[in-house]
């Protein structure tokens, strides 16, 4: 069974950082593209960052350019977004995802929230 | 990096059909067949309903259906029910980066 596990969300200052981690299973990690999405309260989902499945292509929504790193470890099965500078805006729900034919696979989330 | 343009709302009695549209560019849903589309119930985490324009996943009801024209890709719903009743995003690869639709909220009457 396909899981994806979410973790690492808090609450934080602003410009101040933050790890998550995505812990995957149930399939192989290293064959699949992942990517970030996240959900501002009461609002739509937003697409943040991808990486391929060897980790060599990431890439970043405009907002969070210069600011977010998405990176993995095969060895650990594990999706990684450190942020960086966070800003109010950045307060949201954060999914992982899997590329498999459209978003296939989604984590229960984990929440971050920016404030003072 | 523009969201794709959904309808706000749209409803439907129990057995109807309902569209949902989303409108692009050229740079994304025009110019890809990799438009994908979601069903989000309230706290929980959305789950892919079609892939590809046109393609449903495993355990998706053949009720779900996608097609595209231009810039502009749909959503239709048949045989409505109430466990329809979500909140709908589209989806589409645009190149260098993937950018969703700001979605709709289906009402079931």
């Amino acid at each position: 069974e396909v899981q994806l596990v979410e973790s690492g969300g808090g609450l934080v200052q602003p410009g101040g950082s933050l790890r998550l981690s995505c812990a995957a299973s149930g399939f192989t990690f290293s064959s699949h593209r992942m990517h970030w999405v996240r959900q501002g309260p009461g609002k739509g989902l937003v697409w943040v960052s991808r990486i391929s499945g060897d980790g060599s292509d990431t890439g970043y929504a405009d907002s969070v350019k210069g600011r977010f790193t998405i990176s993995r470890d095969n060895a650990k099965n594990t999706l990684y977004l450190q942020m960086r500078s966070l800003r109010a805006e950045d307060t949201a729900v954060y999914y992982c995802t899997r590329t498999g034919g459209g978003f296939d696979y989604w984590g229960q989330g984990t929440l971050v929230t920016v404030s003072s | 990096q523009s969201a794709l343009t959904q309808p706000r709302s749209v409803s439907g009695s129990p057995g109807q059909s309902v569209a949902i549209s989303c409108t692009g560019t050229s740079s994304d849903v025009g110019g890809y067949n990799y438009v994908s589309w979601y069903r989000q119930h309230p706290g929980k985490a959305p789950k892919l309903m079609i892939y590809d324009v046109n393609k449903r996943p495993s355990g998706v009801p053949d009720r779900f259906s996608g097609s595209k024209s231009g810039n502009t890709a749909s959503l239709t719903i048949s045989g409505l029910q109430a466990e329809d009743e979500a909140d709908y995003y589209c989806c589409s690869y645009a190149g260098t980066y993937t950018v969703f639709g700001g979605g709709t909220k289906l009402t079931v009457l």
